[in-house]
């Protein structure tokens, strides 16, 4: 079983829809959450992190974390073509300090 | 500021030699990270390095890679004996502190013919 799981899609959402990507985990001693966008041939970018169990939001991207269901999510609302890239989430095991990263979601927002 | 910068941009090796690729950090953060990433793949954890220390490296795959970061700030990662296998991007990390949000550099491309 991998650390993190992610559907690798693609997903398609039309240009203004919101665009749901999930990442699920296997450790219940991961501490803290990231998301990353890698757009083709290029080195993943920070978008958001999170730690605690709820929502955080940032702009047009919302981070949602349930640790009991071990599972985080993010949100892109009013996507954008800017937006498609392949989404990595990554989590972290403090006391490892050791990060796990997901295979990525390819992610096709059409005009 | 300047972000995390790697050299070279692209290496392309035969079968057997050596290479030595290049992380530099971003300037202050202490915690630096190495990882692999293949095709389609999320990137794989090689070593991570807490000042000059290698912290954890479990996730070198085998004797023939190694990483050095002798003065707390730049890193190299080493592969002896290279295989087609190890062709790959290799991204270096940094972060202020170790559990902090990290920052990529763009990655090595090492293609091993």
């Amino acid at each position: 079983q991998k650390e993190v799981e992610q559907n690798s899609g693609p997903l398609s959402v039309p240009e203004g829809a919101i665009a749901s990507l999930n990442c699920t985990y296997s450790d219940r001693g991961s501490q803290s959450f990231f998301w990353y966008r890698q757009y083709s041939g290029k080195s993943p970018e920070l978008i958001m992190f999170i730690y605690s169990n709820g929502d955080k939001e940032d702009g047009r991207f919302t981070a949602q974390l349930n640790k009991a269901s071990q599972y985080v999510s993010l949100l892109i609302r009013d996507s954008q073509p800017s937006d498609s890239a392949t989404y990595l989430c990554a989590v972290n095991l403090h006391n490892f300090n050791k990060f796990y990263f997901g295979s990525g979601t390819k992610l096709n927002v059409k005009p | 500021g300047a972000g995390v910068s790697q050299t070279p941009s692209n290496k392309v090796t035969e079968k057997g030699k050596y290479v030595e690729l290049r992380c530099d950090p971003i300037s202050g953060h202490t915690a630096l990270y190495w990882y692999r990433q293949s095709l389609g793949q999320g990137p794989e954890f090689l070593i991570y390095f807490q000042g000059t220390g290698a912290a954890d490296d479990s996730g070198l795959p085998n004797d023939r890679f190694f990483a050095v970061r002798p003065e707390g700030s730049v890193s190299t990662l080493k592969i002896q004996r290279t295989e087609r296998g190890d062709s790959a991007v290799y991204l270096c990390a940094s972060s202020l502190r170790p559990n902090d949000e990290q920052f990529f550099g763009p990655g090595t491309r090492l293609t091993v013919l």
